[in-house]
C-alpha cells in the first residue's frame, strides 16, 4: 500500500539555525499538508499546499516557515530560524486531487528538538 | 472556523471493558468526519472515516462511530476493549473552506490505559 515517508524521523538543532524537512507524498497525490503536534498537545494545521502555490495556511505559519516541491516528488517545509518553541513533531500529509472531501494519509512525523 | 472537542482526556479500563470517546464538532458546512489513532512510538493511523451514508460507520479493530448530526456528534465505540488499544484517539474535521481548500481539525486527543 502507498504511503508518505517522512525524513529524517528526529532532527535536533540549534536555536537559530535552519531546518529541512522532508516529505515524500503518495506518488499520484497533488494535495499537500503540513501539521505539527507539539509534545501533550493536539494536532495542528500548518499549510496545505497545491498546483505549486499556499492555498491556506494558520497563524502558526508566519515568515519563519516555507514550503516547496523543488521536485515532482519531494515536498519540503523549511523554518529559516528555529525558535525553542518549534519543537515539536511535524507531520506530512496528502490526498488526491479532484475530489474536495478528501481522506489525507500523514507521513510517521519528523519529531524535531530545537536546542 | 471549525473546532472539535473531545471530552475525555485521559480513560483507564480494564480489558474487556466498552468504550465510548464523546467528540464533538461545531462547523456550519458539511464536514467529513475521522478517528486517528496514535500507539505509542508510532504516526498517525485512521481508524473509520465518516463521509456520507449510514451513520454507524464501522472501522478497523473493532471499533465503531455514530455520526449524529442533530448534534454534531461523532462518538467512538468499542464494546471490549483489549491491552493492545492502548493509544492516544484524535476526532478529526475535514471541512473544505470558501476557497475549495480543505484542512483537517484535530481534537485534543484523548489518552486510553488498557490494564490486562
Amino acid at each position: 500500500e502507498p504511503e508518505v515517508t517522512q525524513t529524517p524521523s528526529h532532527q535536533v538543532t540549534q536555536m537559530g539555525q535552519e531546518v529541512i524537512l522532508r516529505c515524500v507524498p503518495i506518488s499520484n497525490h497533488l494535495y499537500f499538508y503540513w501539521y505539527r503536534q507539539i509534545l501533550g498537545q493536539k494536532v495542528e494545521f500548518l499549510v496545505s499546499f497545491y498546483n505549486n502555490e499556499i492555498s491556506e495556511k494558520s497563524e502558526i505559519f508566519d515568515d519563519q516557515f516555507s514550503v516547496e516541491r523543488p521536485d515532482g516528488s519531494n515536498f519540503t517545509l523549511k523554518i529559516r530560524s528555529t525558535k525553542l518553541e518549534d519543537s515539536a513533531m511535524y507531520f506530512c500529509a496528502s490526498s488526491e486531487e479532484g475530489v474536495p472531501y478528501n481522506e489525507q494519509f500523514f507521513g510517521p512525523g519528523t519529531r524535531l528538538t530545537v536546542l | 472556523a471549525q473546532s472539535v472537542s473531545q471530552h475525555n482526556h485521559h480513560v483507564i479500563l480494564s480489558e474487556a471493558a466498552s468504550l465510548e470517546l464523546g467528540c464533538n464538532y461545531s462547523y456550519g458546512g458539511t464536514v467529513n468526519l475521522f478517528w486517528y489513532v496514535q500507539y505509542p512510538g508510532q504516526h498517525l493511523q485512521l481508524l473509520l472515516k465518516y463521509f456520507s451514508g449510514d451513520p454507524l460507520v464501522k472501522g478497523i479493530k473493532g471499533f465503531e462511530a455514530e455520526f449524529i448530526k442533530s448534534k454534531f456528534s461523532f462518538n467512538l465505540r468499542k464494546p471490549s476493549v483489549q491491552w493492545s488499544d492502548t493509544a492516544e484517539y484524535f476526532c478529526a474535521v475535514n471541512a473544505v473552506n470558501s476557497g475549495g481548500y480543505q484542512k483537517v481539525t484535530f481534537g485534543i486527543g484523548t489518552k486510553l490505559q488498557v490494564i490486562p
